[in-house]
């Protein structure tokens, strides 16, 4: 049962935006920062955004990341169908002491 | 650019120790200020992090896996283990290893996040 919890799925036309949302609490998100995570269909989960809002390099400024409270947000602009994938959030639980993922949300482009 | 890579038997009985090395290239496991953790994904489900050594053998593992999990480290080959004891049919899934880095904010570490991943190894548990 995961403490972060994110939209099983989110869908837009190819060029278009979509937002997905990760939902925790004080103990993880309100204190601590957040990364997210893309894995595209077989293949092992790649770095997105850290620290909330950093790109590691490589990764297109279409991938934006954001914090507020105890949420945070992954943003994709100009949507490409080969952004169909699995996305996740996480961050360190300083009550649970682990390291905890988001549900995951998978994004369909239409 | 660093490179890690599982190993280890695809299928372990119940009951039994699952064992797996994750081998880093493309660096020294001891370099830097790095963890290396042990992530797992049951298939069609999501991630569960196992647990974490850093060089100096420090360990931290999840509280719901703390009794059966050991994770070591060997400096001298580049690699790090996982060690998975009295496992069930609900331990099967991808086993990944990952390099998992922190920042750190006035003297206190503000995040840890996985920056390399290893491909991912399927280990099912049967008999």
């Amino acid at each position: 049962q995961s403490v972060l919890t994110q939209p099983p799925s989110v869908s837009a036309a190819p060029g278009q935006k979509v937002t997905i949302s990760c939902s925790g609490s004080s103990s993880n998100i309100g204190n601590n920062y957040v990364s997210w995570y893309q894995q595209l269909p077989g293949t092992a989960p790649k770095l997105l955004i850290y620290d909330n809002n950093k790109r590691p390099s490589g990764i297109p400024d279409r991938f934006s990341g954001s914090k507020s409270g105890t949420s945070a947000t992954l943003g994709i602009t100009g949507l490409q169908t080969g952004d169909e994938a699995d996305y996740y959030c996480g961050t360190w639980d300083s009550s649970l002491s682990e390291n905890v993922f988001g549900t995951g949300t998978k994004v369909t482009v239409l | 650019q660093v490179q890690l890579q599982e190993s280890g038997p695809g299928l372990v009985k119940p009951s039994q120790t699952l064992s797996l090395t994750c081998t880093v290239s493309g660096g020294s496991i001891s370099s830097g200020s790095y963890y290396w953790s042990w992530i797992r994904q049951p298939a069609g489900k999501g991630l569960e992090w196992i647990g974490r050594i850093y060089t100096s053998g420090s360990t931290n593992y999840n509280p719901s896996l703390k009794s059966r999990v050991t994770i070591s480290v060997d400096t001298s080959k580049n690699q790090f283990s996982l060690k998975l004891s009295s496992v069930t049919a609900a331990d099967t899934a991808v086993y990944y290893c990952a390099r998992e880095a922190i920042t750190m904010v006035r003297g206190v570490i503000a995040a840890y996040y996985f920056d390399y991943w290893g491909q991912g190894t399927l280990v099912t548990v049967s008999s």
